[in-house]
């Protein structure tokens, strides 16, 4: 079953601004990705952060962690119509081997970039 | 990066033949190897766990007789999908992990580009 729910399920914006997505999970977690679909395409993994991060950075993303509220952000700065796209978390939970464990992924959410 | 090669990109079928996908790390070792399936405008649902050189974990409610993996070596696994219905039309993808001595490596997937299936 999918434990990640993301919101919104659906974000249009103008090149130039920010995206902000949320995701929240479940259950305890080793770490929390996310991940980018192009529209009928496979995922490109973006950044990952751990259960004892708080934030992590990588270029133009900017990724937050609670694991108080079971909750992620996901940042995009200085959005480019190229970031059009679906972008999913997934987690795999605490107690398995990060080595084997299941990726379980959110609902994920279509940004679009309007040039 | 790692690159994982799944084929074909799109099949069409009538109901009742079988269809078998191909899933290949070409530049890594994947011990383990993941299948999900995927409805249009939803998210990905894991379908099962391959693993090499033994039998596939399935999720709850995935038919193993419908969905068959195998997994013969640490590069290639393959899903068949048995006697094939209309309402088994979707895109499968595929992902493996790197088995490779960084946590950090160890721990993302690399997907294949999916696989529409289409079945008359």
């Amino acid at each position: 079953s999918q434990q990640g729910e993301e919101d919104p399920q659906a974000l249009s914006i103008q090149e130039g601004e920010n995206a902000t997505m949320n995701c929240s999970y479940k259950t305890s977690i080793n770490n929390l990705q996310w991940y980018r679909q192009n529209s009928g395409r496979g995922l490109v993994h973006l950044i990952l952060i751990r259960s004892n991060e708080r934030e992590k950075h990588s270029g133009r993303l900017r990724v937050t962690l609670d694991t108080s509220k079971k909750s992620s952000s996901l940042l995009i700065t200085a959005s480019r119509a190229a970031d059009t796209a679906s972008y999913f978390c997934a987690t795999v939970s605490r107690g398995g081997s990060s080595n084997t464990g299941k990726l379980i992924f959110g609902q994920g959410t279509t940004l679009q970039v309007k040039p | 990066g790692a690159v994982v090669s799944q084929h074909p990109s799109w099949v069409i079928c009538k109901s009742g033949t079988s269809v078998k996908i191909e899933c290949r790390s070409l530049d890594f070792q994947a011990t383990t190897m993941f299948w999900y399936r995927q409805f249009p405008k939803q998210s990905l649902m894991l379908m099962a766990t391959s693993n090499e050189g033994s039998k596939a974990t399935y999720e709850q409610g995935v038919e193993k007789d419908k969905f068959l993996i195998n997994h013969a070596s640490l590069t290639l696994s393959t899903l068949t999908v048995t006697s094939a219905h209309p309402e088994d039309s979707s895109f499968y993808i595929c992902s493996a992990r790197n088995r490779g001595p960084l946590v950090a490596t160890n721990e993302k997937l690399f997907f294949g580009s999916g696989t529409q299936l289409s079945v008359l």
